[in-house]
């Protein structure tokens, strides 16, 4: 079946340090792939897309590519700040029926100091 | 924006008893979910409906029933809460956008705590 698997955390930088959180899907076919951020107390929140291979989604300084080649997703920022500080999720979505379900990754504890 | 809310956002409640997390989106979404999220993060399916009179087990057997009477409507049932069911409870919606790519948003989530 399908699977994501992220780097696992935590992850603890200081501000205005490179950011990279890894990020390796299993899926048949050509799946959607995204990040998604959740913030403490709160929901998750979309952060980037991608829905093709070498797409690169971005979004807030944030980016990731598409790399079928590898099966990767990583999220990268070049410069982090205090307010970056959350829980990061790697999703994909198959291609075919599969009623828009998503497909979670486990999750990656970000921490930020000044 | 996403506009989907969940109430209650904060539920402490004793063994045994009945309730009931609501989930309602104004954004006319046919597929829904409810995800239950561990201490560790992990998000786990539990639910999910692809439009009115349609409800499905997810991928973590859950003691929860769900209902679907109306599309913007989707709420959570535990007939005798256990203190095995604290958790956050996430509720997600999803329509067709694009070029068929489907984005889910989220609630705020509900935490619950069975004493």
């Amino acid at each position: 079946g399908d699977s994501v698997t992220q780097m696992e955390g935590p992850v603890t930088l200081s501000e205005e340090a490179f950011l990279t959180i890894n990020c390796t899907y299993t899926a048949t076919g050509y799946p959607s792939l995204f990040w998604y951020v959740q913030y403490p107390g709160e929901g998750l929140q979309l952060l980037l897309k991608a829905t093709k291979a070498d797409d690169k989604g971005s979004n807030k300084g944030f980016e990731a590519t598409y790399r079928k080649e590898t099966t990767s997703f990583h999220l990268e920022k070049g410069s982090v700040q205090v307010s970056d500080s959350a829980v990061y999720f790697c999703a994909l979505r198959a291609g075919g029926t599969s009623y828009g379900k998503l497909t979670f990754g486990q999750g990656t504890i970000l921490t930020v100091h000044p | 924006e996403a506009d989907i809310y969940q109430t209650p956002r904060y539920l402490v409640i004793g063994t045994g008893k009945k309730i009931t997390l609501e989930c309602s989106q104004t954004m006319g979404h046919d597929k829904m979910y409810w995800y239950q999220q561990d201490p560790g993060m992990e998000l786990h399916l539990i639910h999910y409906s692809y439009g009115v009179n349609s409800t499905e087990k997810g991928d973590l057997s859950s003691e929860s029933t769900v209902s679907r009477i109306r599309t913007e409507h989707f709420p959570l049932t535990l007939e005798s809460a256990r203190p095995s069911h604290t958790s956050q409870y996430l509720c997600a919606s999803s329509g067709n956008k694009g070029a068929g790519v489907y984005e889910q948003y989220f609630g705020p989530g509900t935490r619950l705590t069975v004493t």
